[in-house]
């Protein structure tokens, strides 16, 4: 089974910085089967990245993502406000047949 | 616009039986796979199921597996899943989930989920 650690657990910035979340496999993710998403409370989540690297359609390019084998970024330039939330990574490929990290909170500082 | 509506949900005893449904609108429902995706209170996101766009091809989560069953109704636009044998682990927000067309690998829209309970 792949795990997938996520690190910081919790970020602390403020709008406008830039907020980096890294998500490593514990084996190489297939094919770049990596994906991101963010969950506001009470919410489900929303997807913000497949493919390692593709923006889903309608996420602002103020986010992006890179990545393979079993290191993974996800990067969100100049936070707005409504950008603080849980984040998730999530690979697919091998039993289970989709895994998510243990998620990144980002709050405001 | 797609959309998902989960529906099913409640408080049962361990042991007990519940069969959640899932309504798809707004997109070509047979053509997508599909996805259980639970979230315990407070805890991170876990698949729990998968199926093609027929009844043929299935994958669960060994967590879950024996005593879950995942199947859709594509005349009715509608996805299931039946569970027994539940225990308390199994309390959670179920949600369902539409697999991204042609790449696959992520779960593009989501329904807002229904909250199962397993207490005595």
């Amino acid at each position: 089974e792949i795990v997938l650690t996520q690190s910081p657990g919790t970020l602390s910035l403020s709008p406008g910085d830039r907020a980096t979340l890294s998500c490593r496999a514990s084996q190489n993710v297939r094919s770049s089967y990596l994906a991101w998403y963010q969950q506001k409370p009470g919410q489900p989540p929303r997807l913000l990245i497949y493919g390692a690297s593709s923006r889903a359609t309608g996420i602002p390019d103020r986010f992006s993502a890179s990545g393979f084998g079993t290191d993974f970024t996800l990067t969100i330039n100049r936070l707005e406000p409504e950008d603080f939330a849980v984040y998730y990574c999530q690979q697919f490929g091998t039993s289970p047949l989709y895994t998510f990290g243990q998620g990144t909170k980002l709050e405001i500082k | 616009q797609a959309h998902l509506v989960e529906s099913g949900g409640g408080l049962v005893k361990p042991g007990g039986s519940l069969r959640l449904s899932c309504a798809a609108s707004g997109f070509t429902f047979s053509e997508y796979y599909m996805g259980w995706i639970r979230q315990a209170p407070g805890k991170g996101l876990e698949w729990v199921s998968y199926i093609g766009t027929r009844n043929s091809v299935t994958n669960i989560a060994d967590s879950v597996k024996g005593r879950f069953t995942i199947s859709r109704d594509n005349a009715k636009n509608s996805l299931f899943l039946q569970m027994d044998s539940l225990r308390a682990e199994d309390t959670a927000v179920y949600y369902c989930a539409r697999e991204l067309a042609i790449f696959g690998a992520a779960f593009d829209i989501w329904g807002q989920g229904t909250m199962v309970t397993v207490a005595s």
